[in-house]
């Protein structure tokens, strides 16, 4: 099966920083890499997200890079903001698949 | 907000029983799963259903059990047989291979005392 990996499990920035989440998959058949971003105490919700046909896409200060060749996608968010402060999920799934396979996470720390 | 609903948000559970945590979709999604979250490690995949009446394990599925009778309805049963079963539990619902966006529900904080 799918096996995501994401690091660092903890990000500190100060805010107007940019900052870098990575995750790495092994089913070289996955194709629709999301990203779930989780508030304290509420449900994770979609922020961005990237097929495999594509090698990035961006969201106003939200973007994210897919290197299908290595099996690596990454998180990029510039001028951090607090409210940005959350912990962020990568998922990677195989075509055909309902199942995403979500890595361990990210707490994301953006000080005033 | 509406599309998916667990329900209670809270539960406390005394030692040797069970517990059911509900989950209803509005959203026709033909994909239900349930996820175990605790700090660390992120979300862990117990059953998913892609049909009615149909349902498979996921990697965590020990002392737990689930039901899909309704497409719109994946409640999931903390048996006791589950030796950990303090922990914030997803409820999540998919439409389709080719959709995109996971919905997920408020969440159950569930704590054995």
């Amino acid at each position: 099966g799918e096996n995501v990996e994401q690091h660092p499990s903890t990000l500190s920035v100060q805010e107007g920083d940019s900052a870098v989440i990575k995750c790495t998959y092994s089913d070289s058949a996955s194709n629709y890499f999301p990203w779930y971003k989780q508030e304290l105490g509420k449900r994770p919700q979609l922020i961005i997200d990237i097929r495999s046909n594509v090698g990035e896409k961006k969201d106003q200060r939200i973007a994210v890079t897919l290197n299908k060749t290595a099996k690596h996608f990454s998180l990029h968010i510039t001028e951090t903001q607090p409210e940005d402060s959350a912990v962020y999920f990568c998922a990677a799934r195989p075509g055909g698949s309902y199942i995403p396979t979500f890595g361990r996470g990210t707490s994301l720390i953006v000080h005033p | 907000d509406g599309g998916i609903t667990q329900s209670p948000k809270y539960l406390f559970r005394k030692e040797g029983q069970n517990v059911t945590l509900s989950c209803e979709q509005n959203l026709n999604h033909d994909a239900m799963y349930w996820y175990r979250q605790d700090p660390g490690q992120g979300l862990r995949l117990i059953y998913y259903s892609q049909i009615v009446n149909d349902f498979q394990k996921g990697d965590i599925a020990e002392g737990y059990s689930v039901s899909r009778e309704k497409k719109e309805s994946f409640p999931l049963t903390v048996t006791s047989a589950q030796k950990n079963p303090t922990a914030f539990y997803l409820c999540a619902s998919i439409t389709s291979p080719q959709g995109t966006e996971a919905f997920f529900g408020q969440g159950t904080r569930l704590t054995v005392v």
